[in-house]
């Protein structure tokens, strides 16, 4: 079956830092990417999407691109701040309208 | 914009008790997601609905039921609750063919006692 998997966390950085997040997967067929962030006590909020290879998605400074040679969608922010606190969770999905499958997540914490 | 909404936000019940969480969705949405998210966990996928119709279901325990209303609502009905129940209950929703949107709800934080 579809599954994600995150570089193992959490992640400690100082603002301003550069950021990158592992995200690998594996499917069956051609999935579409997301990251979701959640804040503590809230719900999950989309990041940013990428439909097909070699989409980049971005949002809010991340960025990422769907690499389908290596079957990777790594997170990136080039200066991070205090703000981008959270949990972020890769996600897929095979079609439009099935069931959404998570990487673990990764909790970020960044220091002033 | 109108968001998913879910009820209650929180809710605490003893063991073998019964609980049931309410879903609205996005109006026009026509899709409705269920995950449970254990305490520093991923999201796992229970189950949805399109069009009132069950659509998919994944790793739902037997003791949980779930329904989609003709208004588009959703309900998940939890029975004989344990402790393991205890976790954050996240509803979706997206409107099919829509370029996967989904849209989450800030979820109901259930602890069961």
């Amino acid at each position: 079956g579809d599954s994600v998997t995150q570089m193992e966390g959490p992640v400690t950085l100082s603002e301003e830092a550069f950021l990158t997040i592992n995200c690998t997967y594996t499917a069956t067929g051609y999935p579409s990417l997301f990251w979701y962030v959640q804040y503590p006590g809230e719900g999950l909020q989309l990041l940013l999407k990428a439909t097909k290879a070699d989409d980049k998605g971005s949002n809010k400074g991340f960025e990422a691109t769907y690499r389908k040679e290596t079957t990777s969608f790594h997170l990136e922010k080039g200066s991070v701040q205090v703000s981008d606190s959270a949990v972020y969770f890769c996600a897929l999905t095979e079609t439009s309208g099935s069931r959404l499958t998570f990487g673990e997540g990764t909790q970020l914490t960044v220091n002033p | 914009a109108a968001g998913v909404i879910q009820s209650p936000r929180h809710l605490i019940k003893e063991k073998r008790e019964t609980a049931t969480l309410k879903c609205y969705p996005i109006p026009r949405h026509d899709t409705v997601y269920w995950y449970q998210q254990g305490p520093g966990q991923d999201p796992q996928f229970l189950i949805s609905f399109y069009e009132k119709m069950q659509s998919d279901k994944g790793s739902i325990p037997d003791r949980f039921s779930a329904q989609q209303f003709s208004d588009y609502h959703s309900e998940l009905n939890m029975s004989s609750l344990e402790l393991g129940d205890s976790a954050l209950y996240f509803c979706a929703s997206s409107l099919l063919g829509q370029g996967y949107g989904y849209t989450f709800g800030s979820g109901t934080r259930l602890t069961v006692v």
